[in-house]
C-alpha cells in the first residue's frame, strides 16, 4: 500500500535561518507530489507542485523553493526564512489525475 | 481563487445525519467534485469524490444536482470524532485542488 512521509513534525526556527523539510513517498510510482501551506484557520495553499523527477511548478511568488531530485522524494527549502513563512505544510502525493493523499503534516514557526 | 462556496460553520447532533452544502457554479463538465475533511492539526482527509452521479462509501455520502452548480456531502450518524473542517473542492488544471475556506462542523452531545 502506498504510503507518504513527511518529517519533521514541528520545528522552531529564527528569521533568516534556511529550512529543509522533506517528504517522501512510498508504494507507488511517478506520483504528482504537491507542498501546501495552511495559514491558522484557513484554506490550503498550494505552493509547489510536481509530475516528474526536476519537474516543479511554482504557484506563488515567494523566498521558498521545491526540488524533486528522486521520483518519490519532495524537497521543501528556504535559504532565509521569514516570520511570515510560518504555517503549516503539508506535503501530498496523488496518482496521476486523481485525489490526494496528505502526510501528517509539519507545523514550523518562525521566531 | 476557490471555485466552491460553503458556509463557515454548522452544528450538528450526535447521531443525526450532517448534511454540508456546497455550491460549484462554475464547474466545468469534466471536473470532479472532491470532499476532504481536517481534524485540528493533521493534514486534510479524503472522503468521497464524484462527477454527476450520487456516490456512496463507508464515510458518507454525495449527492450532486442534476446541473451539477451544487452538491451535500452526507454524514448518516455524526459522532463526536466527525467535527472537523470539511473542505469541497472542484479540480483544477493539471490535477490541482483549489481550496476554500471549508466548513467547521461542530457535533454536538
Amino acid at each position: 500500500s502506498q504510503t507518504i512521509h513527511q518529517w519533521p513534525a514541528t520545528l522552531v526556527q529564527p528569521v533568516g535561518s534556511p529550512l529543509s523539510l522533506e517528504c517522501t513517498v512510498e508504494g507507488t510510482s511517478n506520483p504528482n507530489l504537491y507542498w501546501y501551506r495552511q495559514a491558522a484557520g484557513r484554506g490550503l495553499q498550494l505552493l509547489f507542485y510536481s509530475v516528474g523527477i526536476g519537474q516543479i511548478s511554482s504557484e506563488v511568488p515567494q523566498n521558498l523553493s521545491a526540488s524533486r531530485p528522486q521520483d518519490r522524494q519532495f524537497i521543501l527549502s528556504s535559504k532565509k526564512l521569514l516570520l511570515s513563512d510560518s504555517g503549516f505544510y503539508l506535503c501530498a502525493w496523488s496518482p496521476q489525475g486523481d485525489g490526494y493523499t496528505f502526510g501528517s503534516g509539519t507545523r514550523l514557526t518562525v521566531v | 481563487d476557490a471555485k466552491t462556496t460553503q458556509p463557515p460553520s454548522m452544528d450538528c447532533a450526535e447521531g443525526r445525519a450532517a448534511n454540508l452544502p456546497c455550491n460549484h457554479s462554475t464547474i466545468s463538465g469534466n471536473e470532479y467534485v472532491y470532499w476532504y475533511r481536517q481534524i485540528h492539526s493533521q493534514g486534510p482527509q479524503y472522503i468521497i469524490h464524484g462527477l454527476k452521479n450520487n456516490e456512496t462509501n463507508e464515510m458518507a455520502s454525495l449527492i450532486i444536482t442534476e446541473d451539477r452548480k451544487s452538491s451535500t456531502l452526507i454524514l448518516p450518524h455524526a459522532t463526536l470524532r466527525d467535527t472537523a473542517v470539511y473542505y469541497c473542492i472542484v479540480r483544477g488544471t493539471n490535477y490541482q485542488l483549489i481550496w476554500g475556506a471549508g466548513t467547521k462542523l461542530i457535533i454536538k452531545p
